[in-house]
């Protein structure tokens, strides 16, 4: 039982460059959520999905998009990449009444 | 609008004294209050939860944490602490949507010899 993987672990970007941070659990939870952290703010909510098909925006979407790929599966894209997301990004699925499993973390360094 | 704050940003305790970290809330109800703790470059991990019931909580790694309604305050405290328990710790309530978590900005903890 892995519980939340995510991969990469690191990546670096350059301005404008494209990428989709990927996240999965195994514990056949509904609720999947991407959060970033940043040094001083704590961890904010990006997107979350609710189930399998639904995905709905946190408190900071823009420049994101997500895609629920199946039950497992809830990866975040970056489009076209800022040096403002400059962060680390952490998936998390939801074993209920708001008790949440992160995984690992992504650091992302946009140039 | 719901919001978390933690007070302390950082503190610094020696090891085998005693450890209290602040955490105050904004919420209109019942709240469901969290404390996470993240070890450098690690994920996070929950401690303990407060849903209803017991105002004092008891948690992993000897935590423990108390509900005061009057204070809007949900305290995390341990009586003795270990070098180990260096790290960074946050305060969270659940939203009113139900939907996500509401996190402080988190206090870091270091330990002194």
């Amino acid at each position: 039982n892995a519980g939340v993987t995510q991969t990469p672990k690191f990546q670096v970007l350059k301005t404008g460059q494209s990428m989709t941070l990927q996240c999965a659990q195994d514990m056949n939870h509904n609720s999947m959520y991407w959060y970033r952290q940043d040094p001083g703010m704590g961890l904010r909510l990006i997107y979350y999905s609710a189930s399998e098909g639904t995905t709905d925006k946190g408190e900071v979407p823009n420049g994101y998009n997500v895609s629920r790929l199946n039950k497992r599966e809830f990866s975040l894209r970056l489009e076209s990449a800022a040096p403002s997301q400059t962060s680390v990004y952490f998936c998390a699925s939801l074993a209920g009444a708001y008790e949440q499993y992160f995984g690992p973390g992504t650091r992302l360094t946009v140039t | 609008a719901q919001s978390v704050t933690q007070p302390d940003i950082h503190i610094t305790v020696s090891e085998g004294a005693s450890l209290e970290l602040r955490c105050n809330y904004s919420y209109g109800a019942t709240p469901y209050l969290f404390w996470y703790v993240q070890s450098p470059g690690q994920g996070l991990q929950l401690l303990l939860k407060y849903f209803s019931g017991d105002t004092l909580v008891q948690g992993i790694k000897g935590f423990e944490a108390e509900f005061k309604r009057s204070q809007s305050s949900f305290n995390l405290r341990k009586p003795s602490v270990h070098w180990s328990d260096a790290a960074e710790y946050f305060c969270a309530v659940g939203n009113q949507a139900g939907t996500a978590l509401i996190f402080g900005k988190g206090t870091t903890l270091s330990v002194s010899s």
